[in-house]
């Protein structure tokens, strides 16, 4: 079946700093979807992408969807004490086009130090 | 502002004892997802339903787990026996249905079984 692999597990930066995530796919995706955990909450919807080699930014974190739809990136810039929490990307296979075919990544916990 | 409600927030139960977990769609959804949240396993899909109709329970161990939903309004999540195996965060999420759907995640309800 469809798996998603995310990298780093963790990572911890320093205030100021930028942050990236990687997520890649064992199969093509249909779409990518990004959400957003806050410690001691639940995943909050992001963004989605759609087009081979999309990119989408949102202020400070930019989006990628790789030319070949089988990876993904986020990207934060400058990162503040509020980006703190797990990102877990989301793809989404050609089998169908509802979030049945969601499979999400484990994650990347991004820890921040003042 | 639109939610997925889930009740209870939190539940203790010794082992062996049933623990039913509810879920109130957002109105006009017609997808319903069980996931379960672990530190080792990340977000695991237990089950969907699409238009009240359960679409894949794969993913749920079926001695014990059982999900319904007997109206729109309300989606269950059943365990007997519990088992400590099964402490987690449990959550309800709910889609519009649509092609590329995104999720709305409710609270979660964390599960402690001694």
């Amino acid at each position: 079946g469809q798996q998603v692999m995310q990298i780093p597990q963790y990572q911890h930066v320093q205030e100021g700093e930028d942050f990236t995530t990687y997520c890649n796919s064992s199969t093509t995706l249909s779409n990518i979807q990004w959400y957003k955990q806050r410690p001691g909450g639940h995943p909050v919807f992001l963004i989605q992408l759609v087009k081979s080699g999309e990119v989408k930014k949102q202020k400070r974190l930019t989006f990628q969807f790789g030319e070949a739809k089988k990876n993904s990136s986020l990207h934060i810039t400058a990162t503040q004490t509020t980006d703190v929490g797990t990102y877990f990307c989301a793809g989404l296979g050609y089998s169908g086009g509802g979030a049945d075919g969601l499979t999400f990544g484990k994650g990347t916990h991004l820890i921040i130090q003042p | 502002d639109a939610r997925v409600t889930q009740t209870p927030r939190h539940k203790v139960t010794e082992m062996g004892q049933e623990v039913t977990m509810r879920c109130q769609p957002i109105l006009g959804h017609n997808t319903v997802f069980w996931y379960r949240q672990t530190m080792m396993q990340g977000l695991e899909l237990l089950a969907y339903f699409r238009n009240r109709a359960p679409l894949d329970d794969s993913g749920m161990p079926k001695d014990r787990f059982s999900a319904e939903m007997p109206d729109a309004t309300l989606a269950t999540l059943k365990i007997q026996p519990s088992e400590p195996r099964d402490s987690a965060v449990y959550f309800c999420a709910s889609g519009s249905g649509r092609i590329n759907e995104k999720l709305f995640f409710g609270s979660g309800t964390q599960l402690s079984v001694l």
